[in-house]
């Protein structure tokens, strides 16, 4: 069976500190992979997917950036947290082909200081 | 698609009622639907999914309900327990990469 492996769970930060979060996917080959943030009592926001290795699209300008140094790991990055990095960051992967699920990590609460 | 800035919705229903979570979505040419259940503090669960040539689907205790031609979608849970108590979303594929589009999500409250 499949796994995704998101950490760590939570993170306090300070404003202009780095940030690396990890995600790593078990059990499958080649998926489609997601980073998602949510801000507090809100819906998810794409922030950027892939769908190979070294293969990365942005959803929207930001702060971050992503990096698929693996076929099953997606790593998020910044080089200087600000304020509003905080929220809490969602990894997800997919099988490819389109017109399928997005399966979830269990997320990780960012909390920049 | 998104509503940021906007707090969640929330829908009150009574244990073992039925409960309706509705959902719009602005893109004609989206093509796959999912509905996500998301507990505090953990990701979202995939529930159910339905496809554009469809207009219903069933689950165990949920029905998914596709209506095209005002793009809305509908989730109903039958027999509503305690445990459904939870964040429900709808994200739809707008056609090509399969990226998920989210909506905003509504917050579901079971009252014993």
């Amino acid at each position: 069976s499949q796994t995704i492996h998101q950490w760590p769970a939570t993170l306090v930060q300070p404003v202009g500190s780095p940030l690396s979060l990890e995600c790593t996917v078990e059990g499958t080959s080649n998926p489609n992979l997601y980073w998602y943030r949510q801000a507090a009592g809100r819906g998810l926001q794409l922030l950027f997917y892939s769908v190979g290795i070294g293969q990365i699209s942005s959803e929207v300008p930001q702060n971050l950036s992503a990096s698929r140094p693996q076929d099953r790991q997606f790593i998020l990055s910044s080089k200087k947290l600000l304020l509003s990095d905080s929220g809490f960051y969602l990894c997800a992967w997919s099988r490819t082909g389109g017109d399928t699920e997005a399966f979830f990590g269990q997320g990780t609460r960012l909390t920049v200081v | 698609g998104e509503s940021v800035g906007l707090h969640l919705p929330t829908l009150s229903v009574q244990e073992g009622d039925n409960s309706i979570i509705n959902c719009a979505y602005s893109n004609s040419a989206s093509d796959y639907f999912i509905w996500y259940k998301q507990e505090s503090g953990k990701g979202p669960q995939f529930i159910i999914d339905i496809r554009s040539n469809m207009d219903k689907r069933q689950g165990q205790r949920v029905t998914v309900l596709l209506n095209k031609t005002v793009k809305h979608l509908s989730l109903q849970i039958a027999a509503t327990q305690p445990g459904d108590s939870a964040v429900y979303f709808c994200a739809e594929n707008r056609g090509g990469g399969n990226k998920l589009t989210f909506g905003t999500g509504t917050q579901l409250k079971v009252e014993l």
